[in-house]
């Protein structure tokens, strides 16, 4: 099957770090740009942050430049999101994508990252 | 930066019935940059058109796309109670409008 698996979220607190990783499956991960985008409760989905094939080219939403790095490892068919300096605005569920050009066309089922003392 | 503004914000319709879901954008943007996607409470999002029109896979044909200067439309024709979601419009695999929420009941 085609899909995408987030693992990585949990409990952490303000000031702490996470890594979340996308586990691809069923296609070539290393011909495809990678996406990861969030929903806070109640709010709608954000762009957080997408790599190119190679992982040569990154683009990050404004808000969490220098505090999150995208990265992948295609040998592996994973791509990862470092999160660090979390803030309880960074509490979201996490969503891992595939971008096939200006949309992207397969989704994970999200992992929760919840920020809290 | 592109803004995206979606109207309306909510939409209550009942099965059967058209809804006409609008994206403004901030400026004239070519429609290949433009994507809507539906997303249900506790799942995955799922692609229903990029370029503004053209439909992913397993969409049904009552969804449609449109595009008319900064305006870009979705419309769904024959509404099912399935079709209950939250709506979202997006620019260049980025930017995302707010959404608009349909209720069908």
């Amino acid at each position: 099957d085609v899909q995408l698996v987030e693992t990585g979220g949990g409990l952490v607190q303000p000031g702490g770090s996470l890594t979340l990783s996308c586990a691809a499956s069923g296609f070539t991960l290393g011909s495809y740009w990678m996406t990861w985008v969030r929903q806070a409760p109640g709010k709608g989905l954000e762009f957080v942050a997408n790599i190119r094939q190679d992982g040569g080219d990154k683009v990050y939403l404004d808000s969490v430049k220098g505090r999150l790095t995208i990265s992948r490892d295609n040998a592996k068919d994973s791509v990862f999101l470092h999160l660090y300096i979390l803030t309880v605005d960074d509490t979201a569920v996490y969503y891992c994508a595939r971008d096939v050009g200006y949309a992207v066309d397969l989704w994970g089922q999200g992992t929760l990252v919840t920020v809290s003392s | 930066d592109i803004v995206l503004t979606q109207s309306p914000g909510t939409l209550s319709l009942s099965p059967g019935e058209r809804a006409t879901l609008s994206c403004w954008t901030s400026r004239s943007v070519a429609p290949k940059y433009i994507a809507w996607y539906q997303h249900k409470p506790g799942q995955a999002p799922r692609l229903l058109f990029s370029g503004a029109f053209i439909r992913a896979t397993g969409i049904p044909g009552r969804f449609g796309g449109s595009a008319a200067g900064t305006e870009f439309t979705l419309t769904i024709s024959r509404l099912e109670p399935e079709d209950s979601a939250v709506y979202y419009c997006q620019y260049y695999g980025q930017r995302f409008g707010q959404g608009t929420k349909v209720e069908v009941k």
